[in-house]
């Protein structure tokens, strides 16, 4: 069965501090991967999405995440990290022909002044 | 300016009732979504729709039913089947794009784009 894993569920990180985000999946093929962010409350908004190319995608706000085929992973990476970047952030993937996106369960990002 | 609205914002309803939750999209998508969001879970597929008068399950469905009568519109009904319905709704839509094969047509989805949500409350 296809599966999303964030295996951490709150990250803390200092204003200023460089983030990483992990995301794993589990696909036998290379599937079509995202990246969301949802403020409290709010809908979720796309931050990168890779389908095939260049490994390394650059999304908005400053965001980039690398997709790696040998470790099954597509982190989430930001150099320099903003107090309004803190957010829940969702990892999720969809497999070639099917439908739907298959969400992971998210990482909540606080950032501390 | 295009988009997809939820209406409303939040919800309250006493247990037994049914709940009509609204969702319009005005970005010319063909195919829309629900998704339910608990605390910890992530978000679980409710229903979908590909074409007008034509949905499926999701993963989540029971205890909830769905209409797509126009394209622009996919309301969720919150039935008093369903257990426990106090959750974040999320309505999303996308583009389908069509590849004719040799068995007929297949689509593929890309990237959803999502509402503003309706927090349902259930007492």
């Amino acid at each position: 069965a296809q599966s999303v894993t964030q295996p951490d569920i709150h990250i803390t990180v200092s204003e200023g501090a460089s983030l990483e985000l992990r995301c794993n999946y589990s696909y036998g093929a290379t599937p079509y991967l995202f990246w969301y962010v949802q403020s409290p409350g709010q809908g979720l908004q796309l931050l990168l999405k890779y389908f095939s190319g260049d490994t390394l995608v650059q999304g908005i706000k400053g965001f980039e995440a690398e997709f790696k085929r040998s470790q099954s992973s597509f982190n989430l990476r930001k150099p320099s990290v903003h107090w309004s970047d803190a957010a829940e952030y969702f990892c999720a993937v969809r497999k070639t022909g099917a439908n739907n996106l298959f969400f992971g369960t998210g990482t909540r990002l606080t950032v501390i002044p | 300016d295009g988009g997809i609205t939820q209406s409303p914002k939040y919800l309250f309803r006493k247990e037994g009732q049914n709940v009509t939750l609204s969702c319009e999209q005005n970005l010319n998508h063909d195919a829309m979504y629900w998704y339910r969001q608990d605390p910890g879970q992530g978000l679980r597929l409710i229903y979908y729709s590909q074409i007008v008068n034509d949905f499926q399950k999701g993963d989540i469905a029971e205890g909830y039913s769905v209409s797509r009568e126009k394209k622009e519109s996919f309301p969720l009904t919150v039935t008093s089947a369903q257990k426990n319905p106090t959750a974040f709704y999320l309505c999303a839509s996308s583009i389908v794009a069509v590849q004719r094969g040799a068995r007929g047509s297949l689509g593929h989805s890309y990237e959803q784009y999502f509402g503003p949500g309706t927090r349902l409350t259930v007492t």
